[in-house]
């Protein structure tokens, strides 16, 4: 158990919808990435967060926003679903952000669009 | 965009020397390299990660050559429950991007 907890473990919606998917970061750590990864695309990087505000961008697609809170969960907006976007979206968390952080990641979200 | 490349898959027996390669040619200049195991439908969990030449810890080994443009993982003596998908992880140097490796699958058979 990593300490990163994500919310829902599954999700399944149609296409055109909006969903939101929840992180917890590990106790402490003050900065949150969010990841994709389909069977085509592998692991891609879409935002980092440190202490609420945004670090650095990915892939990440206009449709797709996010952002860190005071308290420090995080929360990925998925709006105008396609198909292709189902996937498994992990967050990871890590201390500060800088170079030598490990990021730690959750169990991920599976979210399927019908 | 930084490419870094891997085997795709690798075959062990239990209780052999397990070395995984991922090349990196535009990883920044001061950032880490990490190593991630995957098992199926879970998050990637953190194996080592280093910046230069050797580190040790208690389950692998992680090679740096001087260029830092690869890495390499050393898994001693694998067994059964080391069957799983390796990746690395670094960061690009022409940006903040974040970079996995397309991953190792790696099966160790009986």
């Amino acid at each position: 158990d990593s300490g990163v907890t994500q919310t829902p473990k599954h999700l399944i919606t149609a296409t055109g919808q909006r969903v939101t998917l929840r992180c917890s970061p590990r106790s402490g750590d003050l900065s949150v990435y969010w990841y994709q990864q389909s069977l085509d695309q592998g692991l891609q990087f879409l935002i980092q967060y440190y202490n609420g505000e945004e670090r650095a961008k990915g892939n990440i697609l206009e449709r797709f926003s996010a952002q860190q809170f005071p308290d420090l969960h995080s929360e990925l907006n998925l709006s105008s679903l396609e198909l292709g976007d189902s996937a498994l979206y992990f967050c990871a968390s890590s201390p500060q952000g800088g170079r030598e952080d490990t990021q730690y990641f959750g169990p991920g979200t599976r979210l399927t669009v019908l | 965009l930084a490419k870094t490349t891997q085997p795709i898959s690798m075959d062990s027996y239990e209780g052999q020397e397990v070395n995984i390669t991922c090349s990196h040619n535009n990883i920044a200049t001061n950032d880490y390299i990490t190593w991630y195991q995957q098992f199926p439908s879970q998050g990637p969990r953190f194996i080592i990660q280093g910046y230069k030449t050797k580190v040790t810890n208690e389950v692998a080994s992680l090679f740096i050559p001087a260029d830092r443009k690869s890495s390499t993982l050393s898994l001693p003596r694998v067994s059964l429950s080391d069957t799983a998908v390796y990746y690395c992880l670094v960061r690009d140097n022409y940006g903040q991007n974040f970079v996995f490796g397309p991953g190792t699958r790696l099966s160790v058979l009986p």
